[in-house]
């Protein structure tokens, strides 16, 4: 089982739609939780964080923690061509005195115009 | 403010050649971490500084790979006898502390091929 698993993709979703991005993670000691947006030929930027079970909202996104599931993911309204990208979920391990970020492969997010 | 930066862009080298990738974090960050990204995959930790000291280095891939932060800013990543394999991104991130609550920001990277 990979440390953490997102569907490939491509997900193509039409302009204006909300676009889905799931994860599950398998280190049940992390506590936070990011998800980073890529560009094609770029360096990830963070977007999101979440630490408490449930759901927070920043704009057009909401990410979503479920800790008992193991599962994190991140719902973005009014998708716009803008969003294209590779989206990367990244739990921070649990590991007492470790400190870094475990990615998944990312999921490739087309928003057709 | 500035964000962080890495130098040089890109790097070509031969194989079993010497390399240094430098990285300046933000400004006030103590925490400096490295990682590097092969294509389709998403970045795979090295090694992480507090301050001056190597925190965390179980991700280095072997001895060959070695990282300093002798004033507890920039950082250099050094990377001897290189092999074809180490072509990847090299990233670098920094954040204002350690622990779970703080978020990490990237560099731009550095592209090394190795050829």
């Amino acid at each position: 089982q990979k440390e953490v698993e997102q569907n490939s993709g491509p997900l193509s979703v039409p302009e204006g739609a909300i676009a889905s991005l799931n994860c599950t993670y398998s280190d049940r000691g992390s506590q936070s939780f990011f998800w980073y947006r890529q560009y094609s030929g770029k360096s990830p930027e963070l977007i999101m964080f979440i630490y408490s079970n449930g759901d927070k909202e920043d704009g057009r996104f909401t990410a979503q923690l479920n800790k008992a599931s193991q599962y994190v993911s991140l719902l973005i309204r009014d998708s716009q061509p803008s969003d294209s990208a590779t989206y990367l979920c990244a739990p921070k391990r649990g590991q007492t005195g470790a400190n870094n970020l475990f990615f998944g492969t990312g999921t490739r997010l087309t928003v057709i115009p | 403010g500035a964000g962080v930066s890495q130098t040089p862009s890109n790097k070509v080298t031969e194989k079993g050649k010497y390399v240094e990738l430098r990285c300046d974090p933000i400004s006030g960050h103590t925490a400096l971490y490295w990682y590097r990204q092969s294509l389709g995959q998403g970045p795979e930790f090295l090694i992480y500084f507090q301050g001056t000291g190597a925190a965390d280095d179980s991700g280095l891939p072997n001895d060959r790979f070695f990282a300093v932060r002798p004033e507890g800013s920039v950082s250099t990543l050094k990377i001897q006898r290189t092999e074809r394999g180490d072509s990847a991104v090299y990233l670098c991130a920094s954040s204002q502390g350690y622990g779970d609550y703080n978020e990490q920001f990237f560099g731009p990277g550095t592209r090394l091929t190795v050829l």
